[in-house]
Order: structure tokens, then sequence, then C-alpha cells
């Protein structure tokens, strides 16, 4: 059974920094892409970053470019968000997904960033 | 920000056919196939439609999807109460070299 676990959301001060990561199991992580995806409260789907099987693609939307930073380690079956700067407009319920520039056939629960002073 | 226009909503009786529309650009869903999301209050989103008409498993075949040009539609047909939930589109821009997705649809059976 597929299943992608997040954790390392937590509250932050807006200009802090955060360290999203996420579990992967039950399917050969590194056969895929992968990506994160947020969803604001109350709000519809936010695509934020995606990279593909080995690390050497990444993408980002225009919203975290240069402020967040994608990567896996696939030893560990583990992909990875960092995040500076955060700004209340980052507020959300980020999942990690599989797949990349194709279908996202399989979403993590998600954890929860809330930037507040 | 959503570049894929959705209804905010749309509704029907039980039994009833409803179709959501997605309205894209020549860069998204002109140049690549959409997929379809639903999701059901309180939960994460769930893959429903992929690759032109594919269904992951499990998923009814009352679920339908339909591209055409920058444009595309996921009709459900036999509406059913757990159909409530909101509803994505998404598909690849290559303009911006990234996913983009539906503003989304919410899905009332009265």
């Amino acid at each position: 059974e597929v299943q992608l676990v997040e954790s390392g959301g937590s509250v932050v001060r807006p200009g802090g920094s955060l360290r999203l990561s996420c579990a992967a199991s039950g399917f050969t992580f590194d056969d895929y892409g992968m990506s994160w995806v947020r969803q604001a409260p109350g709000k519809g789907l936010e695509w934020v970053s995606g990279i593909n099987w080995n690390g050497n693609r990444t993408h980002y939307a225009d919203s975290v470019k240069g402020r967040f930073t994608i990567s896996r380690d696939n030893a560990k079956n583990s992909l990875y968000l960092q995040m500076h700067s955060l700004r209340a407009e980052d507020t959300a319920l980020y999942h990690c997904v599989r797949g990349r520039t194709g279908d996202l056939d399989y979403w993590g629960q998600g954890t929860l960033v809330t930037v507040s002073s | 920000q959503s570049v894929l226009t959705q209804p905010p909503s749309a509704s029907g009786t039980p039994g009833q056919r409803v179709t959501i529309s997605c309205s894209g650009s020549s860069s998204n869903i002109g140049s690549n196939t959409v997929s379809w999301y639903q999701q059901l209050p309180g939960t994460a989103p769930k893959l429903l439609i992929y690759d032109n008409n594919q269904r992951p498993s499990g998923v009814p075949d009352r679920f339908s999807d339909s591209q055409s040009g920058t444009s595309a539609s996921l009709a459900i047909s036999g509406l059913q109460s757990e159909d409530e939930a909101d509803y994505y589109c998404a598909a690849w821009d290559d303009s911006l070299n990234g996913r983009v997705f539906g503003t989304g649809t919410k899905v009332t059976v009265l």
C-alpha cells in the first residue's frame, strides 16, 4: 500500500524558515517524480514544487521561487521542502504527492504550516 | 495562482447528470492532458480521472471526462450522495513550466 506521511509543519513567524519532510513507502520511490501541493484554509489547491526521480530536475511555482527548495533522498525514501522567508500567505496544509509532470496519483494527508506573529 | 477556470458550484438531484467545465489556454490544456481530482470533506484530494478518461482502480465509470482545444469537462452520471465533494482539474503548463490547478467546483447533491 502506497503511503506518504508528511511531517515538520508548525507555527513560524514571518520571515522564518521551516523544513518539511515526507516519508514514502509501499512503492519504489526512485521510480517516481514527486511534488508538493498546498491548500490554504478554505481555499483551493496550489501546486508548489516538483522534482524528478533523481533530483536533477526541479520546478517551482512563481509564488515560492527563490524561497523554497525541493529535494529528495532516495536512500531514505524521503522528500523534503526547505522553506525560507515565510510569509502569511504561505499558511496552508502542505501535501506530499506522487507524480511530477503527469498525474498526481497518491496524496499524503498533509502537514500544517502556519505563518503568524 | 489558478490558471484554469471552473464554475464555483454545481448541483443535481440523485440520478441526474452533472458536468463541470475547466477552461485553460494553449500552454496547458491545449498542449497537455487534463487530470481531475476529488476532495471529499475533510480529506486529502484523490485522483479521479487521468490520461483521456482513464480511471484509477475503484473509481466508478459514472465519472468521465472529455477534452477539446483549451477546455475540458468532467461528467458525473447517476449522481449519488457520496459524490458531494470539491472537484479540481489540473494540467501541466508549458509556459509556466509548472502544474496549474483549476479554481475548484463544489458539487452538491440536492
